[in-house]
């Protein structure tokens, strides 16, 4: 099965623009979470989406929104950047089946660098 | 709320030697903790985790785990390390406070592993 994949993988904005990152997750994953990494704060949980719904919700700003298709792929927003916004952005899925889904393991992709200017 | 400390920056180790790196968590429960490795300009690769059951996980690139309950640690370990076993290691907690399930990994600070000849 082919992992989960991200596009693009290296983005610059400057600041104040728009982005938009993407993700497709493993084949058959139901549940896609994002994170944000960088030097400072490290990896933080940005949101999760299942079933086209967002289930969960880190602690960012309304400026990073997401959303689910119903073929599961994922996308993620960040509106009006700012300098922080620089970082790693991670995609992880797991197929999430309903009991056992809380032993389900995330599996990441390679990640969007994103560069604010 | 969950928790994990690593309370190493960096391990270094000699090739052919043993390797620990180490996690201590916090959490109400019964505690669902994984590793991950990520090596640069990489997203994070699954290594091991311990969901319930035998205390000592076995995973890939023969790593494994001891989770020891009464001291809450799960320390990463191999027998034999090889260079190319330097990258950065991370440890992390499922959350299990999440009111709609779903699937939310809070993780440590990363310890950055150093093999060298």
């Amino acid at each position: 099965k082919a992992g989960v994949t991200q596009t693009p993988r290296y983005l610059i904005k400057t600041r104040g623009q728009q982005v938009t990152l993407s993700c497709s997750p493993i084949s058959g994953h139901r549940s896609v979470s994002w994170y944000q990494q960088t030097p400072g704060q490290g990896l933080q949980f940005l949101f999760e989406y299942f079933s086209e719904t967002q289930r969960n919700k880190g602690n960012f700003p309304g400026r990073f929104s997401g959303r689910q298709f119903s073929n599961s792929r994922s996308e993620m927003n960040v509106s009006t950047l700012e300098l922080g916004d620089s970082a790693l952005y991670l995609c992880a899925s797991s197929l999430d089946s309903g009991m056992s889904g809380l032993a389900d393991t995330q599996y990441f992709g390679p990640g969007t660098r994103l560069t604010v200017l | 709320a969950q928790s994990v400390a690593q309370p190493e920056d960096q391990v270094n180790v000699a090739e052919g030697n043993p390797l620990t790196v180490k996690c201590t968590y916090s959490v109400s429960g019964n505690p669902y903790l994984f590793w991950y490795v990520q090596y640069p300009n990489r997203g994070l690769q699954f290594l091991l985790k311990y969901i319930t059951g035998d205390n000592l996980v076995k995973g890939s690139y023969g790593f494994e785990a001891e989770f020891n309950k009464s001291q809450t640690s799960f320390h990463l370990k191999k027998p034999s390390a090889l260079v190319s076993d330097s990258a950065l290691y991370f440890c992390a907690v499922r959350d299990m406070d999440l009111t709609g399930g779903g699937n939310k990994l809070t993780f440590g600070t990363g310890t950055q592993l150093k093999v060298e000849l």
